[in-house]
């Protein structure tokens, strides 16, 4: 069954430095998102990407974040001037559709900030 | 705004028992749609089962059942005849129109050999 692949698994960044997290979304799916998810907290919505464009985001994802697709399989979530409460699980999904259709997620990147 | 609640942060079950994992949530909408995922410990989120608010019918899938109290905004996730694969975290989550799921903090299920 196809899945959804999160690189890396872990990533241990310096305070101030930026860092992007790849994805590579379910080969026909349209719709594709970031979540994260703060140790002990519920998972949180960031941003969700249609049509190489951003079609919604939470008050999360400020001018720090940007979202990318560079080509026609990875997605990826940069974090400039990254801050210790960066620090969390962040997935990334995608889904055929909106809205309905559920989405099909990634395994996860930790990211740890120093 | 949405919100959903998980009041039990942990729960336990024997194998081949049944337990029941609850969710509420708070809306004003009235068209959206609830899913169950399932979180293995180190594994990605995986969708155990999805309900339309607009269908009365309780969703199942095989072992899994919710009970859909509409009025109640209520979204429960029934597993039954547990096996220690089900061990994991499972996330209520909501869904209106657009893209944004709004999760529960999860449960934290244990089954027992």
């Amino acid at each position: 069954e196809p899945e959804v692949t999160q690189t890396p698994s872990h990533q241990v960044t310096q305070m101030g430095q930026e860092v992007i997290l790849r994805c590579v979304p379910i080969s026909n799916h349209l719709y594709f998102y970031w979540y994260r998810q703060i140790l002990g907290q519920k998972v949180e919505f960031l941003v969700s990407f249609y049509n190489n464009e951003i079609s919604e985001k939470s008050e999360i994802f400020d001018d720090q974040f940007s979202v990318e697709r560079p080509d026609g399989s990875n997605f990826t979530l940069k974090i400039r001037s990254t801050k210790l409460e960066d620090s969390a699980m962040y997935f990334c999904a995608s889904s055929e559709w909106q809205g309905s259709q559920p989405q099909h997620f990634g395994d996860g990147t930790r990211l740890s900030i120093l | 705004a949405q919100t959903v609640t998980q009041s039990q942060p942990e729960m336990s079950v024997q194998e081949a028992e049944t337990v029941t994992l609850s969710c509420t949530y708070d809306t004003s909408e009235s068209n959206y749609y609830l899913f169950w995922y399932k979180q293995p410990p180190s594994r990605q989120m995986i969708l155990v089962i999805r309900q339309e608010a607009y269908k009365q019918q309780n969703a199942t899938e095989n072992r899994f059942s919710v009970n859909f109290q509409k009025a109640a905004k209520s979204f429960s996730l029934k597993i039954s005849d547990s096996q220690l694969g089900d061990t994991a975290m499972y996330f209520c989550a909501f869904i209106r129109t657009g893209n944004q799921f709004y999760f529960g903090t999860g449960t934290s299920l244990t089954v027992i050999p």
